[in-house]
């Protein structure tokens, strides 16, 4: 079976600071897709992030990076230097190869202070 | 760039009242899913459908009908509506593996 769990329910940091989402996943596929999704306060859901299992590499765009380490099967989201914006519930998924389910986690809350 | 639309926004229902959430996406993906978010609980999906004249139930499919008639087109049917559907409802759509694009969300309040 396939699970997605973010321990964290709400983190609170200063404007500026680096902040770190935590996700830990089940999954028997030995391909598999996992996600971050931002929703802000407005409600919707927004695509940031889509890492492969067998991508070689952790990456950066902007100020996200990505850590995906398959022996503790983790898949953290880090925002450098957060901000006020980035105040919104953030959604790890997984999904597998050939499938069409995607599970999701049940979210966590960010809250950026200025 | 219409992605996924889904409509209405808001609604407000009576109890025992029903309506439908419409949805559609322009992206020629095969997978189209409906799913119902609560405070707490992440999102659950409600029914799905892997391509036209397919549909399946998700993890909560109870009160609700779907059908899908065309690649682009996934309403969902509430039939009779109950306070306990009062929640935010999203529609999606990908191609496998890939990543899901969700609508903008619809706030229904059962009263």
């Amino acid at each position: 079976a396939q699970k997605v769990t973010q321990a964290q329910t709400e983190i609170s940091v200063v404007e500026k600071e680096d902040v770190t989402l935590d996700c830990v996943y089940e999954t028997r596929d030995t391909t598999y897709y996992l996600f971050w999704y931002k929703q802000p306060p407005s409600g919707e859901l927004v695509f940031l992030i889509r890492r492969n299992s067998f991508d070689e590499q952790n990456e950066i765009s902007g100020r996200y990076s990505w850590n995906f380490q398959e022996s503790t099967s983790s898949f953290n989201f880090t925002i450098t230097a957060s901000q006020v914006v980035d105040s919104a519930v953030y959604f790890c998924a997984l999904t597998g190869s050939g499938t069409y389910k995607y599970i999701f986690g049940t979210g966590t809350r960010l809250k950026v202070l200025a | 760039n219409a992605g996924v639309t889904q409509t209405p926004k808001f609604q407000v229902l009576k109890t025992g009242q029903s309506m439908t959430l419409q949805c559609a996406q322009d992206m020629n993906h095969e997978y189209m899913s409906w799913y119902r978010q609560d405070p707490g609980m992440g999102l659950r999906l409600i029914h799905y459908s892997v391509g036209a004249g397919i549909t399946d139930q998700g993890e909560v499919p109870n009160g609700y009908n779907v059908s899908r008639s065309t690649t682009e087109d996934f309403p969902l049917r509430l039939l009779s509506a109950a306070p306990s559907q009062t929640s935010v409802y999203f529609c999606a759509s990908s191609n496998t593996g890939n990543t899901i694009y969700f609508g903008e969300g619809s706030w229904l309040t059962v009263v």
